[in-house]
């Protein structure tokens, strides 16, 4: 069976910061691989999607997620955090059906 | 391109009656909508899976005769939550996929709908 694991439900970082947000992932297939955003009372937006073809995937807003299958690992990232970044970030993975993280709360301090 | 509503945003209702709550991609066909439950500072629960004109797919342990879904056309899926009750208070979510042309395999989410039962 295919999840998804995100490692901290909780990042707290300054603003100009380096964001790492942590996802690895179980699966038997090559996976389908999705990062979502979620700002408060609102739906998912796509930040960014890995589809097997090129391992480092850029998305909106400044984000990053590089897909290193040794590592089973699916991190995001963005150089410098912005106070508008705060927010709840699901990683997914998909097969029939979307398999959700169980997100982690991103806070940025000025 | 790929956008979700949803209606209404928020509603209130009274114990024992029954709410619908509409889903509708704007510029897009879309195959396959999908339903989500989501409690305070949790993950998305998938409820349902539903394909225009065939009858929906339930998660394990989701009410079928509770939570009505019906996808009438490419464009519309609706949820009812018939007689509903405090405890069904959430955050309900839809999303669609695309018919066919790019990122097919991508899930568009629409805004929620937040549904409190007094």
């Amino acid at each position: 069976a295919q999840s998804v694991t995100q490692l901290g439900s909780h990042v707290s970082v300054s603003e100009g910061a380096l964001v790492l947000l942590r996802c690895n992932y179980s699966s038997s297939v090559p996976p389908y691989l999705f990062w979502y955003v979620q700002y408060p009372n609102q739906g998912l937006q796509l930040l960014l999607k890995y589809t097997s073809a090129a391992t480092l995937v850029k998305g909106i807003n400044g984000f990053e997620a590089e897909f290193k299958k040794s590592e089973t690992s699916f991190h995001l990232t963005k150089p410098s955090a912005h106070m508008s970044d705060a927010a709840e970030y699901f990683c997914a993975v998909n097969t029939d059906k979307l398999i959700f993280g169980t997100g982690t709360r991103l806070q940025v301090f000025p | 391109g790929a956008v979700v509503s949803q209606h209404p945003s928020w509603v209130i209702c009274k114990s024992g009656t029954s709410v619908k709550i509409e889903c509708r991609s704007l510029d897009f066909q879309a195959t396959t909508m999908f339903w989500y439950r989501q409690f305070p500072k949790q993950s998305l629960m998938l409820m349902a899976t539903s394909n225009e004109g065939s009858k929906a797919t339930y998660e394990q342990g989701v009410e079928k005769d509770k939570f009505l879904i019906n996808h009438a056309s490419l464009t519309l899926s609706t949820l009812t939550v018939t007689s509903a009750h405090p405890e069904d208070s959430s955050f309900y979510i839809c999303s669609a996929k695309r018919r066919g042309g790019w990122s097919t395999d991508t899930q568009y989410f629409g805004p929620g709908t937040r549904l409190t039962v007094l």
